[in-house]
């Protein structure tokens, strides 16, 4: 396919269990971002990657949650020990590149649909 | 504390007639603003960006409108049809971090026919 896709799309776990959510980005983007939205809400950034590097993690809420991208390609989201506040969709997104580009221009994020986490 | 905000949560257009989706933002320092169309069960989608340093830009129905002294923003469709009817995000960034955007609430536009 030619989108951003993320697996599963939904997931229920009880609170104490660890869940991974995964994202199979653009092929050839360079850049992967990881967003929580929660209901009601706009997307909050999590952690950005360029290539294998975790750039940014800034956003990751607590030490729980932990992100990887190994080969540069597919990552995931791994959440331990789930809480009820961990409730959100998870979106991922891809670009090219990050922010601005060569020309200036922006650097399109294209989103996948989102993992939606339900923790009981 | 909310950087970008979209107070209406939602709006009502009647089909053929002009849409305008408001944002405000506090961050005097956000030099890029980005509109993203978002339908249910799917990811947003881009759909018009400006610059900080620009006050209006404009593709086929869709024109952004830049008011930096007010830190203000707009999205005009015109004219609205039925399949623009979504929730619209705007996001902002700065140069500083220019990959992390940050997002308003959104607003639901529900376009009648």
């Amino acid at each position: 396919g030619a989108g951003v896709s993320q697996s599963p799309r939904y997931k229920v776990a009880k609170r104490g269990q660890d869940v991974a959510l995964r994202c199979d980005p653009i092929s050839g983007h360079v850049s992967l971002f990881w967003y929580q939205q929660a209901l009601g809400q706009g997307p909050e950034f999590l952690t950005y990657f360029q290539n294998e590097a975790q750039l940014d993690k800034s956003g990751l809420p607590s030490d729980r949650f932990f992100a990887e991208r190994p080969e540069g390609s597919v990552s995931t989201l791994k959440i331990q020990r789930t809480q009820q506040e961990d409730s959100a969709v998870y979106l991922c997104a891809s670009s090219l590149g990050a922010g601005a580009g060569a020309l200036g221009d922006y650097n399109e994020q294209f989103f996948g649909p989102g993992t939606r986490l339900t923790v009981l | 504390d909310q950087q970008v905000k979209q107070n209406s949560p939602s709006l009502s257009v009647q089909e053929g007639r002009i849409s305008i989706l408001n944002c405000d933002y506090t961050n005097s320092m956000f030099d890029y603003f980005l509109w993203y169309k978002k339908y249910p069960a799917e990811g947003p989608t881009f759909l018009i960006s400006i610059s900080s340093i620009k006050d209006k830009n404009e593709d086929g129905r869709f024109t952004v409108f830049l008011n930096k002294s007010a830190k203000h923003l707009s999205l005009h469709i015109v004219p609205s049809q039925p399949g623009d009817s979504a929730v619209y995000f705007c996001a902002a960034s700065y140069m500083d971090s220019n990959y992390q955007l940050i997002w308003g609430a959104g607003t639901k536009l529900i376009i009648k026919p």
